[in-house]
């Protein structure tokens, strides 16, 4: 069965710092992963998209996702944080034997001016 | 904008009512998604629709029930509500499975009094 953890439920950073949002994936196959940002009262948007052509996935806005399959895992970084980065950010898998979509529980990153 | 339309913005109601929920894909898309966030639960896949066929489900409730019309919006349909359904509902629609990209409305908020 496939599951994702977001490790994280809030961050906080610093504007002008790094971000780091880890996930930790299990899939006995080799899954589709996507990272989500949510603004509030705003539906999700695509970051990026895993889809195995490339372990380092470049998404919109800065984003970057690296897919590590011996440490199943697929954190989300931004070099240097933005005010406007501050939102929610899932990460999810899909795919599989029995494909399924699974949504992680969400981090929320929080940026400190 | 994602290009999926979501209506109502906002919906209250009581409980015992029924409500219907509408979304427009995005031009192009077959599948289309139905989600429910709230505070408690998260983020949970309710059901998906491709090309007017049901394709799979999620966490849906008995009195909860879709549809995918021939020129591709859908419904979702909340029947017997109580305050526990009180929540954003989300639709999203992709081109193909759910190894594809999602692209997600605003969605609707349900109000249960």
């Amino acid at each position: 069965a496939q599951s994702v953890t977001q490790l994280d439920s809030h961050v906080s950073v610093s504007e002008g710092t790094p971000v780091l949002l880890r996930c930790n994936y299990s899939s006995s196959y080799s899954p589709s992963l996507f990272w989500y940002v949510q603004h509030p009262n705003k539906g999700l948007q695509l970051l990026l998209k895993y889809t195995s052509a490339a372990t380092l996935v470049k998404g919109i806005n800065g984003f970057e996702a690296e897919f590590k399959k011996s440490e199943t895992s697929f954190h989300l970084t931004k070099p240097s944080a933005h005010m406007s980065d501050a939102a929610e950010y899932f990460c999810v898998v899909s795919g599989g034997r029995d494909d399924k979509i699974i949504f992680g529980k969400g981090t929320r990153l929080h940026i400190l001016p | 904008d994602s290009g999926v339309t979501q209506t109502p913005k906002h919906l209250i109601t009581a409980t015992g009512q029924r409500v219907t929920l509408r979304c427009s894909p995005r031009s192009g898309d077959l599948s289309v998604y139905w989600y429910q966030q709230s505070l408690d639960q998260g983020l949970q896949f309710l059901i998906q629709y491709y090309n007017g066929e049901e394709r799979a489900k999620g966490n849906i409730l008995e009195r909860f029930s879709a549809q995918q019309f021939p020129d591709l919006h859908s419904e979702l349909n909340l029947s017997s509500l109580e305050l526990g359904d009180s929540a954003l509902y989300f639709c999203a629609s992709s081109v193909g499975g759910r190894n594809q990209p999602q692209h997600f409305g605003d969605g609707t908020r349900l109000s249960i009094l």
